[in-house]
């Protein structure tokens, strides 16, 4: 059964500084990863998608990697805003039929 | 373009009530997905369909049921709702074609409590 672990569970951090959330998985045989933002009492909005043939994605100040032979990614934030302030969640798709499995996700706090 | 739409918001039920949440998504997409996001326990999948037509038992199916009554729209039943079904209902859509290619999109959620 594939478990996916994000660590730190919590993190703070002053504004303008880079950052790197982590995200491991224990099954390598996977079709995509994807990172997710989630704010206080809202659904899940997806940031990056990474299918399992690619290395990274670039979105803005956001990159995520994927490496499947360690089983981790990692979601980078440059020039944190207080507005980055969210849970970030990870999910990995391993079966042809899409079914995803979550990491509980990393809760940033990004002070003004 | 709404995206994954889900009816009600919020719900309030006394135990062994019924009711059904509603999930539309206009994305043109095969599969779709129900979560429950309960504190400490994360996303859990309950049920899902791959296409339409099908649906499959999720990692915590027990006291729901489902109906992908089209393309467009899944619902999720709960039948005699249970204090331990209280929890965020999240409804999800995927594609397996184009430039979304198996990217998931979700909806607000419906908040539901059960007494």
């Amino acid at each position: 059964k594939q478990e996916v672990t994000q660590i730190p569970a919590a993190l703070s951090v002053p504004e303008g500084e880079n950052l790197v959330l982590n995200c491991s998985f224990t099954d390598s045989a996977i079709y995509n990863l994807q990172w997710f933002r989630q704010d206080p009492g809202k659904g899940l909005t997806s940031l990056l998608l990474i299918q399992s043939s690619q290395r990274e994605q670039t979105s803005g100040r956001l990159n995520a990697s994927l490496d499947k032979s360690s089983g981790r990614s990692t979601l980078y934030i440059a020039a944190s805003q207080p507005g980055d302030s969210a849970t970030y969640l990870c999910a990995v798709t391993d079966t042809n039929a899409g079914k995803s499995t979550f990491g509980d996700g990393t809760t940033l706090t990004v002070k003004p | 373009n709404a995206g994954v739409t889900q009816t009600p918001k919020f719900q309030v039920l006394k135990t062994g009530q019924s009711m059904t949440l509603q999930c539309a998504q206009d994305m043109n997409h095969n599969s779709m997905y129900w979560y429950r996001q309960d504190p400490g326990m994360g996303l859990r999948l309950i049920y899902y369909s791959a296409s339409e037509g099908t649906t499959d038992k999720g990692e915590v199916p027990n006291g729901y049921n489902v109906s992908r009554l089209n393309k467009r729209e899944f619902s999720l039943r709960l039948e005699s709702a249970a204090p331990s079904q209280t929890s965020v209902y999240f409804c999800a859509s995927k594609s397996f074609s184009g430039i979304s290619y198996n990217e998931q999109f979700f909806g607000p959620g419906t908040r539901l409590t059960v007494l």
